[in-house]
């Protein structure tokens, strides 16, 4: 009965690089959101996607950064051409959520991002 | 957008005491859930909240979701050094896409 995965949890990348973060919902759950917390501060939605579906992006940047959920493996966020103000913990939870319905999400531990 | 205010920012107390800590909006949610974060982990869900008026226990930690449903606190009693963490707040709003917005945290440290 595994949780929420997330790999890597630590990915150093040199500007200019691409960062791929990998999250793996818990088993059954076909709704997943990823967030960002950088140092001393809440996360900030990003983006909410089922199965080969976006269904919200409103808190992606307009640049560098993509978020997919494919039928078979796990959600991936891209992260083009790192700058070092990509630097931050981003955390994916997933959720049995069915439409209309207010189910809390489970956490993965993150994968922290430093560009260098 | 959505914003919560989650306070006090810190506290710093003796085992033993009781802790309380409060998030406010000028928007309604329709859910509020508390989490805990360990140093280099993820949120853990620690109460959901889905009633305006609702008052929900988990062991020695009660929180409320306010009759306005802009408010929500959670009460710590008896506290314990392994509740050393950051709390967070977070609201889930009318959007229904499940898209949680969370307080600024609450770092709380206990003092043996």
């Amino acid at each position: 009965n595994a949780g929420v995965m997330q790999n890597p949890r630590h990915l150093v990348r040199r500007r200019g690089q691409e960062a791929r973060l990998r999250c793996s919902p818990m088993k059954g759950h076909s709704h997943v959101y990823w967030y960002r917390q950088l140092p001393e501060e809440g996360l900030k939605f990003m983006v909410y996607l089922q199965k080969e579906n976006i269904i919200d992006e409103s808190g992606m940047p307009k640049e560098r950064f993509s978020a997919e959920f494919p039928k078979e493996g796990p959600s991936i966020l891209r992260i083009q051409q790192v700058v070092r103000g990509d630097s931050a913990a981003y955390f994916c939870a997933s959720s049995p959520r069915d439409r209309g319905v207010n189910t809390e999400a489970f956490f993965g531990q993150g994968t922290r991002l430093t560009v260098v | 957008g959505q914003q919560l205010n989650q306070s006090p920012q810190s506290m710093f107390i003796q085992e033993g005491e009781d802790v309380s800590m409060n998030c406010t909006s000028s928007s309604i949610f329709n859910t509020w859930l508390w989490y805990k974060q360990d140093p280099g982990e993820g949120p853990v869900l620690l109460i959901a909240l889905y009633k305006a008026g609702e008052l929900t226990s988990n062991g020695r930690l009660t929180a409320q979701f306010g009759i306005t449903r802009k408010d929500s606190f959670l009460n710590i009693s008896a506290s314990i050094p392994s509740d050393v963490g950051i709390y967070f707040c977070a609201g889930l709003g009318s959007s229904n896409t499940g898209k949680l917005i969370f307080g600024q945290g609450t770092t709380l440290q206990v003092k043996p």
